[in-house]
C-alpha cells in the first residue's frame, strides 16, 4: 500500500458522459501527479500540482482538466467522453524535498466507456 | 526529456539473476535514472534511483556507467513473483515544468 488513494476504483459511463476521478496523495506530499494507462498508448502522463498549482502538463486534452484543493486532494475531470478515453488512470505524489522523479502510485481508476 | 529504450520482454527462471538494460543516450547532466515495477491493474511502484556508478537497495542494485548513457537494472534470484512490467525513468530531481515519459517498459516472464 502506497498510501495514495484513488476513488472510484471502477467506473462505467457512456460516451458523452462527464466523470470526476478523485484523489488523496501520502499525508505530506505536496505534488500529485496524473497518468493514463490504456493498452496501446501505455503510461502517459498527463499533469502535476504541486500544493495547488499546475507546475507542469503532458499530453492532456483539452476536454480533461484537474485542480488540487487546499487540503492537497486532487480531482480529475474527463467531460465529452469518449470510447478511446477508456483506460486506466492513475494518479501519484511526491514528498516535498525529495527527487519528483520518486514517486508513489494509488490503485488507479479504472474507466470504461460505452 | 531524455527519451529511453528498453527489450520489449525477457524471460528468466526462478532463482536467476536479471539484468535490464536502459538507453538513455540523450540524457541531461542533470537527470536522474528512477526503475519502477508494475503488475498487472496495479500502479507502478517505485524500485531505486541513482545518478551515476552503482546504487543498491534491499530489492535491486542499479549500475550506471560513467557516460551515463545507458542503466542497468539487476534484479538478484529472481521469484515467481517478480513477474512484471519494469519501467526506466529518467528526469531530473526538480518539482516542476517536467514530463515524465516512461517507454513502453519491459515485461519480465520468471519461470518456474
Amino acid at each position: 500500500d502506497s498510501g495514495v488513494t484513488q476513488t472510484p476504483k471502477h467506473l462505467i459511463t457512456a460516451t458523452g458522459q462527464r466523470v470526476t476521478l478523485r484523489c488523496s496523495p501520502r499525508s505530506g506530499d505536496l505534488s500529485v501527479y496524473w497518468y493514463q494507462q490504456s493498452l496501446d498508448q501505455g503510461l502517459q502522463f498527463l499533469i502535476q500540482y504541486y500544493n495547488g498549482e499546475e507546475r507542469a502538463k503532458g499530453n492532456i486534452l483539452e476536454r480533461f482538466s484537474a485542480q488540487q484543493f487546499p487540503d492537497l486532494h486532487s480531482e480529475l475531470n474527463l467531460s465529452s467522453l469518449e470510447l478511446g478515453d477508456s483506460a486506466l488512470y492513475f494518479c501519484a505524489s511526491s514528498a516535498p524535498g525529495t527527487s519528483a522523479t520518486t514517486q508513489y502510485f494509488g490503485p488507479g481508476t479504472r474507466l470504461t466507456v460505452l | 526529456l531524455a527519451k529511453t529504450t528498453q527489450p520489449i520482454s525477457m524471460d528468466s527462471y526462478e532463482g536467476q539473476e536479471v539484468n535490464i538494460t536502459c538507453s538513455h543516450n540523450n540524457i541531461a547532466t542533470n537527470d536522474y535514472i528512477t526503475w519502477y515495477q508494475q503488475f498487472p491493474s496495479q500502479g507502478p511502484r517505485f524500485i531505486i534511483q541513482g545518478y551515476k556508478t552503482k546504487v543498491t537497495n534491499e530489492v535491486a542494485s542499479l549500475f550506471i556507467p560513467a557516460d551515463r548513457k545507458s542503466s542497468t537494472l539487476s534484479l538478484p534470484r529472481v521469484s515467481l513473483s517478480d513477474t512484471a512490467v519494469y519501467y526506466c525513468l529518467v528526469g531530473v530531481l526538480r518539482n516542476y515544468g517536467q514530463n515524465f515519459v516512461f517507454g513502453p517498459g519491459t515485461r519480465l516472464s520468471v519461470l518456474p
